[in-house]
């Protein structure tokens, strides 16, 4: 079956720590993007791609890096710069660029701090 | 600027009620796209609904139905009839014309309860 797989579902990070958040996707689109998810704050933007070798800051980049090397797969580090990490995160992906296109979502990565 | 807003943090209801969610978004642009998500407990956002600005027609599919009115710029999403498996977090989006993301409301979490 086609779609966006994340890994692990729970990650507990360290002080000081970086981790990494996996996000695979067999669907062949071109657009892969991150959001973070907080009680009460609905999605938040950390990175978007359109294409591979290529991807732009959203909203909310800072503590945050991606890499997108193949098309189907877009990680994001969480960097020990990033001080309040503990949040819901959510990898999703287009067919293409563009608005109006509709998202489809992975199950999530639950990331705490011990 | 846009914006979304979705000024009903949580919903109650008993089955078999029906129940209204409200969106109210914001945008200069004439050509934008809205949408709604669902999110159940297990974390996946499942796309429910796509409307560009110049189909202002109600949409109706089993249950489910979506009240877009451009004079107050909202998208109600009405579910008739809930049930327990409503249960979940409804998210309304918006993305304007050429726009790379969509910008979520912060979420209306429904209960329904047996």
């Amino acid at each position: 079956d086609g779609g966006i797989t994340q890994s692990p579902k729970y990650l507990f990070r360290k002080e000081g720590q970086n981790v990494t958040l996996s996000c695979e996707q067999n669907l062949n689109h071109d657009a892969m993007y991150w959001y973070r998810q907080d009680p009460g704050q609905g999605l938040r933007l950390i990175y978007y791609s359109q294409i591979v070798n290529d991807f732009q800051k959203g909203d909310i980049a800072e503590g945050y890096s991606v890499s997108r090397e193949k098309k189907e797969s877009f990680p994001l580090t969480v960097t020990s710069a990033q001080k309040n990490p503990t949040a819901f995160y959510l990898c999703a992906s287009t067919p293409a660029k563009g608005s109006g296109e509709k998202l489809f979502f992975g199950s999530g990565t639950q990331l705490s701090v011990l | 600027a846009q914006k979304v807003t979705q000024a009903q943090t949580e919903i109650s209801v008993v089955e078999k009620e029906d129940v209204t969610l409200d969106c109210v978004y914001e945008t200069r642009d004439t050509t934008y796209y809205l949408f709604w998500y669902k999110q159940p407990p297990s974390g996946e956002l499942v796309f429910l609904i796509r409307r560009n600005s110049f189909d202002e027609q109600n949409e109706i599919s089993g249950r489910y139905s979506w009240n877009f009115q451009k004079s107050t710029s909202s998208f109600n999403f009405t579910i008739t009839a809930s049930q327990v498996v409503d249960s979940a977090v409804y998210f309304c989006a918006l993305s304007e014309w050429g726009a790379d993301k969509l910008i979520f409301g912060t979420g209306t979490r429904l209960q329904v309860f047996p």
